[in-house]
């Protein structure tokens, strides 16, 4: 099936700098990625869907200048979390939308850990 | 906007016996798609089953199956000859037929699968 990668798996950063988490399409092209965020024990709660060639659309109460979304090739989205703090540590997935398939089928990254110290 | 209601947070299970998992949704549409994904301790989020709105025909997929009723929007999951191997989180979903939609997930159920 097809394969959609995140980069980096984990990562640890100090409070006030920014962190680039990348998604990656494998074998399919995707105009549309999605970006969630789960903290522990909790559910995925989607925060912005990426759309290549245009702006995000953030949810309700995600603030886009804090998570910056680019989407700027058909196989590759990145969110930077910007001026990290503490509150921002939570587990990244993001999923991306194959548009090959009649159901538009949707592949999960394997997720990014975030912990700002 | 949807929502997807799972109302057992914790599951558990005899080993090689049959588990159900509830899920309910709220939705006006009438084309959709209804997901069951297993999230293991990984947290790689790994698609169980899938059903389409449009069929009546319930989803299975070996071990797995589900009962699929439109009019009560209700959308459980059955797992039979429980494993070792499934114990993880599962994530009821909704997704619109629309083109270009995105998924609403439930609160998860923590199934324990006792040896």
């Amino acid at each position: 099936g097809a394969v959609v990668s995140q980069h980096p798996s984990w990562v640890i950063c100090k409070s006030g700098t920014s962190v680039k988490i990348e998604c990656r399409s494998l074998d399919f092209q995707a105009t549309t990625m999605f970006w969630y965020r789960q903290f522990p024990k909790q559910s995925l709660m989607l925060m912005a869907t990426s759309n290549e060639g245009s702006k995000a659309t953030y949810e309700q109460g995600v603030e886009k200048d804090k998570f910056l979304i680019n989407h700027a090739s058909l196989t590759l989205s990145t969110l930077t979390v910007t001026s990290a703090h503490p509150e921002d540590s939570s587990f990244y997935i993001c999923s991306a939308r194959d548009q090959r398939t009649i159901q538009e089928t949707q592949y999960f990254g394997p997720g990014t850990r975030l912990l700002v110290l | 906007a949807q929502t997807v209601t799972q109302s057992q947070p914790e599951m558990s299970v005899q080993e090689a016996e049959t588990v159900t998992l509830s899920c309910t949704y709220d939705t006006s549409e009438s084309d959709y798609y209804l997901f069951w994904y297993k999230q293991p301790p990984s947290r790689q989020m790994i698609l169980v089953i899938r059903q389409e709105a449009y069929k009546q025909q319930n989803a299975t997929e070996n071990r797995f199956s589900v009962n699929f009723q439109k009019a009560a929007k209700s959308f459980s999951l059955k797992i039979s000859d429980s494993q070792l191997g499934d114990a993880a989180m599962y994530f009821c979903a909704y997704r619109s037929a629309r083109t270009g939609n995105q998924f609403y997930f439930g609160t998860g159920t923590s199934l324990t699968v006792i040896p």
